[in-house]
């Protein structure tokens, strides 16, 4: 089977950094997915990992350790337009993609 | 616009009734996905779609039926549901390798109300 772990709820102040963690364990792992997803719209990519370690984008950065089952997103200067659901997605097989149940970001102001 | 479409947006339907969702994408990629996505539930994988083939069915009851006529056209086949099937169903798609799949790409999803 195949577990996706991940904070409900997380608060942030615009301009600061925040770090969503997600830990995951299946079978066949290939890599790991980070969507964001407004309300009421479809969730659209952010970040891929495949090997260990930070992948850089931007404002956002994907971190993912393969030996601990453990990936962090991390949001720096946050925007008010940030707030948003963040979803981890562990990836295995040729095409198969579970999905945690998100994390829900608020950023005040 | 994300290159994957969905039809209708918004569905409300009676336990009896059938009706049918529609995903059509134009970004060449040969595997595609139903998902459904309930409050405060993690995306659920239905099916998926390889080169028109079903790959996988997460045991989803019989009163879904997916179809998958070519590589850029899916649909859910909806057929006496019950309420809590209610929930909002996305279609992704992506091109699927030996090596894993690259990102899904998502339509904006059609959000059904069973009554």
């Amino acid at each position: 089977g195949q577990n996706i772990d991940q904070p409900t709820e997380m608060t942030a102040t615009e301009g600061a950094i925040v770090q969503i963690n997600c830990t995951y364990q299946t079978s066949g792992f290939n890599g790991l997915f980070w969507y964001q997803q407004h309300a009421g719209e479809a969730p659209t990519f952010l970040s891929y990992n495949v090997l260990d370690g930070l992948e850089e984008k931007g404002r956002f950065s994907s971190f993912l350790s393969r030996s601990k089952g453990y990936s962090y997103l991390l949001l720096k200067e946050l925007q008010m337009k940030d707030s948003a659901s963040y979803l981890c997605a562990a990836s295995r097989g040729a095409n198969n993609l579970f999905f945690g149940t998100g994390t829900r970001l608020t950023v005040i102001p | 616009e994300t290159g994957v479409t969905q039809t209708p947006r918004h569905l409300v339907m009676g336990m009896t009734n059938k009706k049918s969702l529609k995903c059509e994408q134009h970004l060449g990629h040969n595997a595609m996905y139903w998902y459904k996505q309930s409050a405060k539930k993690p995306l659920e994988l239905m099916f998926v779609y390889n080169f028109k083939e079903q790959t996988e069915n997460n045991s989803v009851p019989s009163r879904f039926s997916p179809e998958c006529p070519n590589s850029s056209h899916l649909f859910l086949h909806l057929h006496t549901l019950q309420p809590e099937d209610s929930a909002l169903y996305l279609c992704a798609s992506s091109q699927a390798m030996d090596t894993g799949n690259t990102e899904a790409f998502f339509g904006q999803g059609t959000r059904l109300t069973v009554v």
